[in-house]
């Protein structure tokens, strides 16, 4: 099946500093979604990306995806102690959702 | 709406014994899933349905079985609990491939 590989898969930012994670695979792929877990918690969804060389943005977080299909970013501007977590990227393939190892987030204040 | 919700949040079994964990959503969504995560290990598919009556295996679903008879509940089942079964659980729901997921809060499960 498709596998999505992240780097990196541990980010010590600064506060205020910024920072970008990301997902490859070898496959080209129909979706990309992204998802938050903070530290004892659900992962929660934060957006799809399907099309080639989109871009999306939610407040400091700009989501990008490849325009081969194949990578996909999320860089976070101006880290505040609320970004801590591990944010995972997954991709759906008729309802078989597989995620990247993803990246821990540690932010120092 | 009450999103997805598991059951037992944390659960204790000895080797050999068989358990369900619950899963139940209310927003008439046909996709659910079910996870574990380790350490270090993110989060592996076990099964999945993309509608009642239809199941599928994911990466590892060796251990565990699934069914699907309603659009709300996607239990699943430990047959013969393992040590290596140890982890949390998380059961997801989908409207369809077009949308995220929601996930449940999970559950925390140690087999001795």
């Amino acid at each position: 099946g498709q596998q999505v590989m992240q780097i990196p898969q541990y980010q010590h930012v600064q506060e205020g500093e910024d920072f970008t994670t990301y997902c490859n695979s070898s496959t080209t792929l129909s979706n990309i979604q992204w998802y938050k877990q903070r530290p004892g918690g659900h992962p929660v969804f934060l957006i799809q990306l399907v099309k080639s060389g989109e871009v999306k943005k939610q407040k400091r977080l700009t989501f990008q995806f490849g325009e081969a299909k194949k990578n996909s970013s999320l860089h976070i501007t101006a880290t505040q102690t609320t970004d801590v977590g591990t944010y995972f990227c997954a991709t759906d393939s008729w309802g078989k959702l597989q995620f990247g190892a993803g990246t821990q987030v540690v932010v120092t204040p | 709406n009450a999103g997805v919700t598991q059951t037992p949040k944390f659960q204790v079994l000895k080797t050999g014994q068989s358990m369900t964990l619950q899963c139940a959503q209310d927003m008439n969504h046909e996709y659910m899933s079910w996870y574990r995560q380790d350490p270090g290990m993110g989060l592996r598919l076990i099964h999945y349905s993309v509608g009642a009556g239809i199941t599928d295996q994911g990466e590892v679903p060796n251990g565990y079985n699934v069914s699907r008879s309603t659009t709300e509940d996607f239990p699943l089942r430990l047959l013969s609990a393992a040590p290596s079964q140890t982890s949390v659980y998380f059961c997801a729901s989908s409207y369809s491939r077009a949308y995220g997921y929601t996930f449940g809060s999970g559950t925390r499960l140690t087999v001795v």
